[in-house]
């Protein structure tokens, strides 16, 4: 069965540090992968999603960035982090094709000091 | 530009009610509709996915529908129990990528 797999679970970093948070896909192969961020006070937005190695499509202009090194692998990072980037942050993946759900996992909680 | 609502934004239900989620979309133009759930601070469980093909799906006491002419699902719990409370999400698909509502905070009462 497939599995899917984010670290870290929380994390308090101070403005103007650097984030990677890690995501990764088990049982399946050429998944397409998903980064949301919920927060407070709104809804899911969707952030970054990839249809293979090295494609990346943004759907926000914002302070962060995504990468796909593997093919069951998708990275956030940023280089300096804002207040605003505090929030939620979602991993999720699915079978390629428009029509086929896709599948989040546990999260991670980030604060910005 | 897709917009999603559900109503009502808040819910409180004594257990063993049956009860109705509501969730509105601007654009007809969908490959489907997901329905999920999400405890506090934890990630998302998906509950049922309608293709935009389909009027309805089932699982256990849940049965969501979807009328995609109107721009309308719902989902209907039946015999609501205390472990049922949860924020429920509904999403739409408009091709690789979910458009969410912002969820309904349901609280069932024993």
């Amino acid at each position: 069965s497939q599995t899917i797999h984010q670290w870290p679970a929380t994390l308090v970093q101070p403005v103007g540090s650097p984030l990677s948070l890690e995501c990764t896909v088990e049982g399946t192969s050429n998944p397409n992968l998903y980064w949301y961020r919920q927060a407070a006070g709104r809804g899911l937005q969707l952030l970054f999603y990839s249809v293979g190695i090295g494609q990346i499509s943004s759907e926000v202009p914002q302070n962060l960035s995504a990468s796909r090194p593997q093919d069951r692998q998708f990275i956030l990072s940023s280089k300096k982090l804002l207040l605003s980037d505090s929030g939620f942050y979602l991993c999720a993946w699915s079978v390629q094709g428009g029509n086929q759900p896709q599948h989040f996992g546990d999260g991670t909680r980030l604060s910005i000091l | 530009k897709q917009e999603v609502t559900q109503i009502p934004a808040a819910l409180s239900v004594p257990e063993g009610e049956n009860l109705v989620l509501n969730c509105s979309f601007t654009d007809s133009a969908i490959y489907n509709l997901q329905w999920f759930r999400q405890d506090p601070g934890k990630g998302l469980t998906s509950l049922l996915l309608i293709q935009s093909s389909q009027r309805e799906q089932t699982s256990g006491r849940l049965n969501a529908s979807l009328d995609k002419s109107s721009g309308r699902s719902t989902l209907y719990i039946a015999a609501s129990q205390p472990g049922d409370s949860a924020t429920y999400l509904c999403a739409v698909n408009n091709g690789n990528k979910l458009v969410f509502g912002a969820g309904t905070i349901l609280r069932v009462k024993s």
